[in-house]
């Protein structure tokens, strides 16, 4: 079975802190992906990388930056975080052009 | 970006019902298209890719018409357990995964 790993399931922050997202994933994917979901606006894309220290920004990438040194992990990084950066946090792994598998995400709260 | 779109419901069915849901998406450049289930709380997880000749597996079927570029998922002889969230999700040229924003089942005995 696909495993991808967050590192919390749930993860409080100060506002103006910088926090670490990490992801793992054990089945050689070339593709990672960092979405957050939020209610009544669906799982929207931050980040994404299709190789080793590449990356690409999805729709909302500002307020955060990658990291992808090897290739079964992806971290995400709120460089300063603030309250309206509490969500759901959901890392992804996939094959080129398949389905992805997600970890089991981490909900962090910013106060 | 590039938009995925689907009616987000709620669909209120019974057991036993045969229930369809429709995506369309804007990116005709759109190479991979997949229907994922997401329960409450929970992270979402992959149903079926759509293949472009239609596909089965079970009592989900899925078709593609790129013509018109929709996608849809159907649902036959519906169970309590298929009570959730179905989300619509195309690629964006091979690379990015794009989510719709999901429509809800709950199916009802």
């Amino acid at each position: 079975d696909v495993k991808v790993t967050q590192s919390s399931r749930y993860l409080v922050k100060r506002t103006g802190e910088k926090v670490f997202l990490e992801c793992v994933q054990d089945m050689d994917h070339e593709n990672m992906f960092w979405y957050r979901q939020d209610p009544g606006l669906g799982l929207r894309l931050i980040y994404f990388s299709y190789d080793v220290k590449m990356k690409e920004k999805g729709d909302i990438p500002e307020g955060y930056s990658v990291s992808r040194e090897k290739k079964e992990r992806f971290s995400l990084i709120l460089e300063s975080a603030s309250t309206n950066q509490t969500s759901m946090y959901l890392c992804a792994s996939s094959p080129r052009a398949s389905g992805a598998f997600f970890g089991q995400g981490t909900r962090l709260t910013v106060v | 970006r590039k938009e995925v779109e689907q009616d987000p419901g709620p669909f209120n069915v019974p057991e036993g019902a045969t229930v369809a849901f429709n995506c369309t998406y804007s990116n005709s450049a759109s190479q991979s298209f997949f229907w994922y289930r997401q329960d409450c709380r929970k992270e979402p997880k992959l149903l079926m890719s759509v293949y472009s000749s239609g596909n089965e597996d079970g009592r989900f079927t899925a078709q593609l018409n790129r013509a018109s570029q929709y996608i849809s998922l159907l649902i036959r002889d519906s169970k309590l357990s298929d009570s959730a969230t179905y989300l619509c999700v195309v690629d964006q040229a091979g690379t990015a995964l794009i989510f719709g924003k999901g429509t809800t089942l709950s199916v009802s005995s």
